[in-house]
């Protein structure tokens, strides 16, 4: 079993729209979870690290739900500028500096 | 600015041959990484280091080794490259939970 799973979509969404991407993790025990953004043919960058109680920065929000092993995101008013795929990256507590990586999900904002 | 840079953009290499892959962090950061990236896989771990001269496997070491003989400056070895060594090839370094890639290395191995 992958240690992270995402669906990888697309998701082709229009505009202004609200879309929310779930992951799963299988490590019960994991401890930090994080969004990473990829734009095409460029490294990944932080998007932003998802705390227990739930965070938000500007339009994007993340969860974790501990009980059910997922860690969502939810991106408000889509720009076309939020066109990536994002990646959910989960940290195991026990094992220090490994980084576990999903495939990513792929998302289009069309004009 | 964190900047991470790794030598080369494209590498084409024949089958057999010995390939380095180096990887320079400026930001004085202890952890470095080597990803590769292949679609519908994702990103994985080939190896890590916390410190110089300190390294230990990830997921996938079997093919690669590596060096780090300076804080700054870490180095992926193919030893004998094979075509399904052929990747999108990402370095990292890591200031507390936050990992900063370099651009990539995209190696194909005919």
């Amino acid at each position: 079993r992958k240690e992270v799973e995402q669906d990888p979509g697309p998701f082709n969404v229009p505009e202004g729209a609200t879309v929310a991407f779930n992951c799963t993790y299988s490590n019960s025990a994991s401890q930090s979870f994080f969004w990473y953004r990829q734009d095409c043919r460029k490294e990944p960058k932080l998007l932003m690290s998802v705390y227990s109680s739930g965070n938000e920065d500007g339009r994007f929000t993340a969860q974790l739900n501990r009980a059910s092993q997922y860690i969502s995101l939810l991106i408000r008013d889509s720009k076309l500028s939020d066109s990536a795929t994002y990646l959910c990256v989960v940290n195991p507590a026990n094992t220090g500096n490994q980084f576990y990586f999903g495939t990513g999900t792929s998302l289009t904002v069309i004009p | 600015d964190v900047k991470v840079t790794q030598s080369s953009r494209y590498l084409v290499k024949r089958t057999g041959e010995k390939v380095f892959l180096e990887c320079v962090q400026d930001m004085d950061h202890e952890n470095m990484f080597w990803y590769r990236q292949d679609p519908g896989l994702g990103l994985r771990l080939i190896y890590f280091s916390y410190d110089v001269k300190m390294k230990e496997k990830g997921d996938i070491p079997e093919g690669y080794s590596v060096s780090r003989e300076k804080k700054e400056r870490f180095s992926l070895i193919l030893e004998s490259a094979s075509t399904n060594q052929t990747s999108m090839y990402l370095c990292a370094s890591r200031r507390e939970v936050e990992q900063y890639f370099g651009p990539g290395t995209r190696l194909t191995v005919t």
